[in-house]
C-alpha cells in the first residue's frame, strides 16, 4: 500500500508570489491534516478536510488555503508569500472517523524556502 | 486552548546513556498523548500512545513514557539509546473541538536528539 505522497519534495519562490502543495493521501483515507513545520515552532496545524470539505482549521490567516477533491487529494495554496512562510508543509491522512484512537500518517513533506 | 511544551530543544547523548525527554500539556479534561519521531530525511511516525489504562506506555524500540496526570506530564523515556535514536521527537495532545468534537493534534516543538557513538 502506497503512503502518503507529496508533490513538490522541495520549493523555492520569492516573496509576493504564490504557491501550491499537493499531497495525494493513503488509499481509502477520506482525511487530510495540513501542518507547518518550523524550528523552534514545532508543527503547527493548518487545516484539515474530509470529504472535500474544511472540517477543522487552525490559527493561520487566509494567505493559507486549501481543498481536496473527489479522490480525496488534497491542495494547499499560500498566495502573497512572506520570509516566514519558509517551512516544511506536512500532510497527513487518516480514515476520517474522527475518533481519538484513529492514526494519522505522514508523508515525507514539501520544504518551502521563501527568498 | 490546548499547548504542550518541551523545554528540551537540543540533547546531545553517548550510546548506551539513558534519555528523558520532558513534555507537558496544559489542558484540564481527559487527554490523549502521543509521541512521534521524525528520524532524519524519514516522515513523522508515531513511537507511541496514551489513551487511558496503565499510564505507563511502553512504544516501538524501546521507548516508553509515562502519563503523570498530577504534573501534567507525558516524558518519553529510554534506558540505552543507540546512534540509530538520532532523530527529532514530538509530544502532542490532541485538542478536541467542543461544537463538532472532532480533534486536532496540537504538537510540541520538537526535541533533537543526537546520539553520538
Amino acid at each position: 500500500k502506497a503512503g502518503v505522497t507529496q508533490t513538490p519534495r522541495y520549493l523555492i519562490k520569492t516573496r509576493g508570489q504564490q504557491v501550491t502543495l499537493s499531497c495525494s493521501p493513503i488509499s481509502g483515507h477520506r482525511s487530510v491534516s495540513w501542518y507547518q513545520q518550523t524550528p523552534g515552532q514545532g508543527l503547527q496545524f493548518l487545516f484539515e478536510y474530509f470529504s472535500e470539505t474544511q472540517r477543522n482549521k487552525g490559527n493561520f490567516p487566509g494567505r493559507f488555503s486549501g481543498r481536496q477533491f473527489s479522490n480525496s487529494r488534497s491542495e494547499m495554496n499560500v498566495s502573497t508569500l512572506e520570509l516566514g512562510d519558509s517551512a516544511l508543509y506536512l500532510c497527513a491522512s487518516s480514515i476520517g472517523t474522527g475518533r481519538i484512537n484513529e492514526k494519522l500518517f505522514f508523508g515525507s513533506g514539501t520544504q518551502l524556502s521563501v527568498l | 486552548a490546548q499547548s504542550v511544551s518541551q523545554h528540551n530543544h537540543h540533547v546531545i547523548l553517548s550510546e548506551a546513556a539513558s534519555l528523558e525527554l520532558g513534555c507537558n500539556y496544559s489542558y484540564g479534561g481527559t487527554v490523549n498523548l502521543f509521541w512521534y519521531v521524525q528520524y532524519p530525511g524519514q516522515h513523522l511516525q508515531l513511537l507511541l500512545k496514551y489513551f487511558s489504562g496503565d499510564p505507563l506506555v511502553k512504544g516501538i524500540k524501546g521507548f516508553e513514557a509515562e502519563f503523570i496526570k498530577s504534573k501534567f506530564s507525558f516524558n518519553l523515556r529510554k534506558p540505552s539509546v543507540q546512534w540509530s535514536d538520532t532523530a527529532e521527537y514530538f509530544c502532542a495532545v490532541n485538542a478536541v473541538r467542543v461544537n463538532t468534537g472532532f480533534q486536532k493534534l496540537v504538537f510540541g516543538t520538537g526535541t533533537r536528539l543526537l546520539v553520538s557513538p
